[in-house]
């Protein structure tokens, strides 16, 4: 009930396409759905967040899209630029389920082509 | 800058030695965090410490300790008992326990020989 499943585990998107990276969760009790974007050699950074009670957010080129009733979210990236390579994980938290820590996802390594 | 320091930023260890992470922030963040990270296996928690003098165990905890005698340090023993600790660790911090956003150092890479 912990997991976040995000896939796909890498993907190549040309130059000014629109990447979409996909997370899905089982427990309920999750409110608080983060994105962390990572560059190699660095550590992830806070890239967007959302919570359930709205089905979408929008920050410059990019968006998170929750959908409640299917248990899941996606990141999606408009005109892909190459400084968008970098890995992307998803995450989950529950202040109420106990432990109060972030679940992550195992990451998509995301590579942008002239 | 406010942040957090992880030194160093490459270590090699040879089988049977002990080795301590250093992990500093000046956030003035209660909670710290040390994550794993393996290639196609994501992030996964070792230990984190909601408060000065207490920490508990993540998923990952054997072969691993941790100490918290200062609000702004967290260090991270590999000890020889770690099977296989050749990996990218990450210590992070959030404002508290439950914050959803964690601010990472830059990494520390561990390479054994």
């Amino acid at each position: 009930q912990q997991q976040v499943k995000q896939s796909p585990q890498s993907l190549i998107v040309q130059k000014g396409g629109i990447s979409i990276i996909n997370c899905a969760y089982e427990n309920t009790a999750f409110d608080y759905f983060p994105w962390y974007q990572q560059f190699p050699g660095k550590g992830p950074a806070l890239l967007i967040a959302i919570r359930p009670d709205v089905s979408e957010k929008k920050e410059g080129r990019f968006t998170i899209s929750f959908n409640k009733s299917a248990k899941q979210f996606s990141l999606h990236i408009m005109d892909s630029q190459p400084g968008d390579s970098a890995t992307y994980f998803c995450a989950a938290i529950s202040p109420y389920f106990g432990n109060e820590k972030l679940t992550f996802g195992t990451g998509t390594r995301l590579t942008i082509i002239p | 800058d406010g942040g957090i320091t992880q030194s160093p930023k490459y270590l090699f260890r040879k089988e049977g030695q002990n080795v301590t992470l250093s992990c500093e922030q000046n956030l003035n963040h209660d909670a710290m965090y040390w994550y794993r990270q393996d290639p196609g296996q994501g992030l996964r928690l070792i230990y984190y410490s909601q408060i000065v003098n207490d920490f508990q165990k993540g998923d990952i905890a054997e072969g691993y300790s941790v100490s918290r005698e200062k609000k702004e340090s967290f260090p991270l023993t590999v000890t020889s008992a770690q099977k296989n600790p050749t990996a990218f660790y990450l210590c992070a911090s959030s404002i508290a326990q439950g914050a959803g956003e964690l601010f990472f150092g830059e990494g520390s890479r561990l390479t054994v020989l």
